[in-house]
């Protein structure tokens, strides 16, 4: 059963603090995505990975820097976090980036900035 | 820019009732996927169609791909408490290097 992880379901930290949100994927996939969901907005992406140590900017990646040391593994990280980062932050992988693959989706993790 | 606009945003139905949700856009997509998600969980593909007119079954769920390619529908009949989530459609437009481009969702609710 292919599988996403996240670290956290729920998370709550202060501005200003540097937060990392981690992803595994155990189904040896090369692309790997970090999104946020928000009411209204549906899912936004942030940054994508094709490779190891490659990375490509979404169409929201302000605030946010990714890294991808592992193949299975692609953490998101907040350098400073504001609480308008306050959202639900789902990874997702996939055999292929284009084409008609499906991406599997972590359960999310749901981050408060207070 | 929304480039897929998704209705209705909320729907709250009794059982046994029928259902449609669109997806709408002025892009054309390569392909088109609809995704369930549950409380607490990721989204979880249902399908996938990339012909033009394409029309996919699902049980009591069916889809259908636009002529165009441009939108697509997700017709639920008769349905139950256990159809209840969140519904997006995804799209991969040409002019966006085959990234996924999501609608808003629609959240539905189905009564006993």
């Amino acid at each position: 059963d292919v599988k996403v992880t996240q670290s956290s379901r729920y998370l709550v930290k202060r501005t200003g603090e540097k937060v990392f949100l981690e992803c595994v994927q155990d189904m040896d996939h090369e692309n790997m995505f970090w999104y946020r969901q928000d009411p209204g907005l549906g899912l936004r992406l942030i940054y994508f990975s094709y490779d190891v140590k490659m990375k490509e900017k979404g169409d929201i990646p302000e605030g946010y820097s990714v890294s991808r040391e592992k193949k299975e593994r692609f953490s998101l990280i907040l350098e400073s976090a504001s609480t308008n980062q306050t959202s639900m932050y789902l990874c997702a992988s996939s055999l292929e980036v284009g084409g008609i693959g499906e991406q599997f989706f972590g359960p999310g993790t749901r981050l408060t900035v207070l | 820019t929304q480039l897929l606009e998704q209705s209705p945003q909320f729907l709250s139905i009794q059982e046994g009732e029928n259902l449609t949700v669109y997806c709408n856009s002025s892009s054309v997509f390569s392909s088109l996927q609809w995704y369930r998600q549950e409380p607490g969980e990721g989204p979880v593909l249902l399908v996938t169609v990339v012909t033009g007119g394409e029309v996919k079954k699902l049980k009591r769920l069916t889809f259908q791909f636009g002529d165009a390619r441009k939108d697509s529908s997700l017709h639920i009949t008769a349905a139950q408490p256990g159809d209840t989530g969140l519904y997006l459609c995804a799209g991969r437009a040409y002019n966006q290097g085959g990234k996924l481009i999501f609608g808003q969702g629609t959240e539905l609710s189905v009564k006993p």
